[in-house]
């Protein structure tokens, strides 16, 4: 059983490349999240989607998009990357029981530097 | 005001302390509390959940004050291994996201 498994693991980009961060769960959860976390900062929330086909901003969602065509997958892109988006990302996932939300898991993170 | 608060520390404590950690949040409408544990550049993994009669696993107590929209976790008899980030995180209904708390930072001590 991997749970959630987030590709790649490391990268470092050039500034204005794009990329994309794959999350792929096999729990069959409903909800997915990707969250950015920095020194000080704790993990803020990036956008997260509560079913296939559905998405929604949360804290700090400029600069990057997502998709979840699959409710297996969530994506994360940066279309044109910045320094300011050099960060540990990390993706989640968690589902709903009688009106209650479980817990979420985490991948094991991906380190993106952009220089 | 932030939507969860903790107190970031750090708590630097000897083996065998008791320490506690706080947490508030406001949304009223929040059903479901957790505590995370964090290592470093690890990902977060559940301590435990939080429910509102309280509740208890093994050294760990978690507490639920919801008129005060408040959480709380102790710990007692401190070990080394329990020097981590501990991260206070709280959900609201559907389609409403997780939301965490910057974490604090506990550091045990021989």
């Amino acid at each position: 059983n991997a749970g959630v498994t987030q590709t790649p693991k490391f990268r470092v980009l050039k500034t204005g490349q794009s990329m994309t961060l794959l999350c792929a769960q096999d729990m069959n959860h409903e909800y997915m999240y990707w969250y950015r976390q920095d020194p000080g900062m704790g993990l803020r929330l990036i956008h997260y989607s509560v079913g296939e086909g559905t998405t929604a901003k949360g804290e700090v969602p400029d600069g990057y998009n997502v998709s979840r065509l699959k409710k297996q997958n969530f994506l994360l892109g940066l279309e044109s990357a910045a320094p300011s988006q050099t960060s540990v990302y990390f993706c989640a996932s968690s589902s709903l029981v009688e009106g209650s939300r479980t817990e979420a898991f985490f991948g094991q993170g991906t380190r993106l530097t952009v220089v | 005001r932030k939507e969860v608060e903790q107190d970031p520390g750090p708590f630097n404590v000897p083996e065998g302390a008791t320490v506690a950690f706080n947490c508030t949040y406001s949304n009223s409408a929040s059903q479901s509390f957790f505590w995370y544990r964090q290592d470093c550049r690890k990902e977060p993994k559940l301590l435990m959940s939080v429910y509102s009669s309280g509740n208890e696993d093994g050294r760990f107590t978690a507490q639920l004050n919801r008129a005060s929209q408040y959480i709380s976790l102790l710990i007692r008899d401190s070990k080394l291994s329990d020097s981590a980030t501990y991260l206070c995180v709280v959900n609201g209904w559907a389609g409403t996201a997780l939301i965490f708390g910057k974490g604090t930072t506990l550091s045990v001590s021989s």
